[in-house]
């Protein structure tokens, strides 16, 4: 398996712009999770999913956030508009959470620059 | 409250010595625990998880974590430190209850390895 796949491995774009960062979970994964990592407030859960319902999105930080998954293999986390502050590591991770003990896998990340 | 800590920030260690990187939680009931490992500009990797029984736990790269309820303790460990080994660990745990999927994971600790 390819792991968790996640794209643009970068972006950078300007203050005031949309941002729509993707992820494709592991196949056969129910759980998608999304995290901000920051220097100053670590690793942050935004939202996640279970088969493609958002069971808690408590984490994300405004109304200028918002996730979706339409189907099992595809997820997708957009800003609108952006902010430097928004600026941070975009990580989504997946697990198997049927009757599992619910390990999650990482991907690469999303570093997103704001300027 | 539910929480994980990890209290050390950093941790530094000559190559060849034994490691130990501290995690302790605080959650009524009988959590599931795990340890992350971060390199530089990489999403997290899992490395072991301690669901039950044996209360030490092997996992990749020769490191081991020791569950200890009475302490409520999961450290990491491991007995020959490398360089290669530096890197940023954290400690995670999910929280027991029905439809709980979430993994809270502490602050993060560096882990330099002195050649």
């Amino acid at each position: 398996d390819a792991g968790v796949i996640q794209s643009p491995r970068h972006e950078v774009t300007e203050m005031g712009q949309e941002v729509t960062l993707r992820c494709k979970p592991i196949s056969g994964h129910n759980s998608l999770f999304w995290y901000r990592q920051t220097m100053m407030r670590g690793l942050e859960l935004l939202i996640y999913f279970n088969n493609n319902v958002p069971i808690d999105d408590s984490g994300m930080p405004e109304d200028r956030f918002s996730a979706k998954m339409p189907n099992a293999s595809f997820s997708t986390l957009k800003i609108q508009p952006s902010e430097p502050r928004d600026s941070a590591v975009y990580f989504c991770a997946s697990s198997l959470t049927s009757g599992s003990e619910g390990t999650q896998y990482f991907g690469p990340g999303t570093r997103l620059t704001v300027l | 409250a539910q929480s994980v800590a990890q209290p050390e920030d950093q941790v530094n260690v000559a190559e060849g010595n034994p490691l130990t990187v501290k995690c302790t939680y605080s959650v009524s009931g009988n959590p599931y625990l795990f340890w992350y490992v971060q390199y530089p500009n990489r999403g997290l990797q899992f490395l072991l998880k301690y669901i039950t029984g044996d209360n030490l736990v092997k996992g990749s790269y020769g490191f081991e974590a020791e569950f200890n309820k009475s302490q409520t303790s999961f450290h990491l460990k491991k007995p020959s430190a490398l360089v290669s080994d530096s890197a940023l660990y954290f400690c995670a745990v999910r929280f027991p209850g029905a439809g709980s999927y979430q993994l809270t994971f502490g602050k993060g600790t560096k882990l330099s390895v002195i050649p």
